[in-house]
């Protein structure tokens, strides 16, 4: 049974980088078809796809974040991370990390147990 | 970029009885949508896929319908653990995979 364990810090300051890691059990990333991913809900709303990547490195970002997001794997160690640069308070939310199945079947049937950020000097 | 809208904002039902949710595409999605519950404080939780495949461990209350741009999620004999925020999700056209904004099912 797979697991997500999200890591990484709770505050960042305004205008610096996000930096979160899911580490993966119970699955390789480095030999399986799946994708790895975050989604974001911010204070009282719903949920936004941030982006995914698969086991080679092959990513996909929303177009509005994609300036700033760097998804990526590191398959040596079984886990992945997102790294948000520039941050604002628009930016405050819970990060979940994800999996889906495969491609193009992009629905998230494992997450994480999420990690609230707070953007705030 | 693929819009996915759905109704009634808040639902209120009471326990016994049936729910029935909608989610509208802007266009159409074959058959790639999903439907997730989300209780107060928790992880989202995968309920359908495929407009209408049930998730591994869940009950057959749950049950999924539609194709193109027009779905409907349906619980029928609703319990007291099935009073959550439910969101639709389409993952026929992506980046980006995008989801609606949420029913909230309440109690009556």
């Amino acid at each position: 049974q797979v697991q997500l364990q999200q890591s990484g810090p709770g505050l960042v300051k305004p205008s610096e980088t996000l930096s979160l890691t899911c580490s993966v059990s119970g699955a390789a990333i480095r030999t399986s078809s799946f994708y790895w991913g975050w989604v974001r809900q911010s204070p009282g709303k719903g949920l936004e796809w941030i982006g995914s990547v698969s086991h080679s490195g092959t990513t996909y970002y929303d177009p509005s974040l994609k300036s700033r997001v760097t998804i990526s794997v590191d398959t040596s160690n079984n886990h992945f991370s997102l790294r948000l640069t520039s941050v604002a308070a628009a930016d405050t939310a819970i990060y979940f990390c994800s999996r889906s199945p495969s491609y193009p079947y992009q629905y998230i049937d494992v997450w994480g147990q999420g990690t609230a950020v707070t953007v705030s000097s | 970029e693929i819009v996915m809208t759905q109704s009634p904002a808040t639902l209120s039902v009471s326990p016994g009885e049936r729910a029935t949710l909608s989610c509208r595409a802007s266009q159409s999605v074959g058959s790639k949508l999903a439907w997730y519950q989300q209780r107060p404080g928790q992880v989202p939780r995968l309920l359908i896929f495929g407009a209408s495949a049930r998730a591994t461990g869940i009950p057959a209350r749950f049950s999924g319908s539609g194709s193109g741009t027009e779905f409907t999620l349906t619980i029928s004999s609703l319990q007291s653990e099935d009073f959550a925020v439910y969101y639709c999700q389409q993952y026929h056209s992506w980046p980006p995979i995008t989801f609606g904004q949420g029913t909230r099912l309440e109690i009556k």
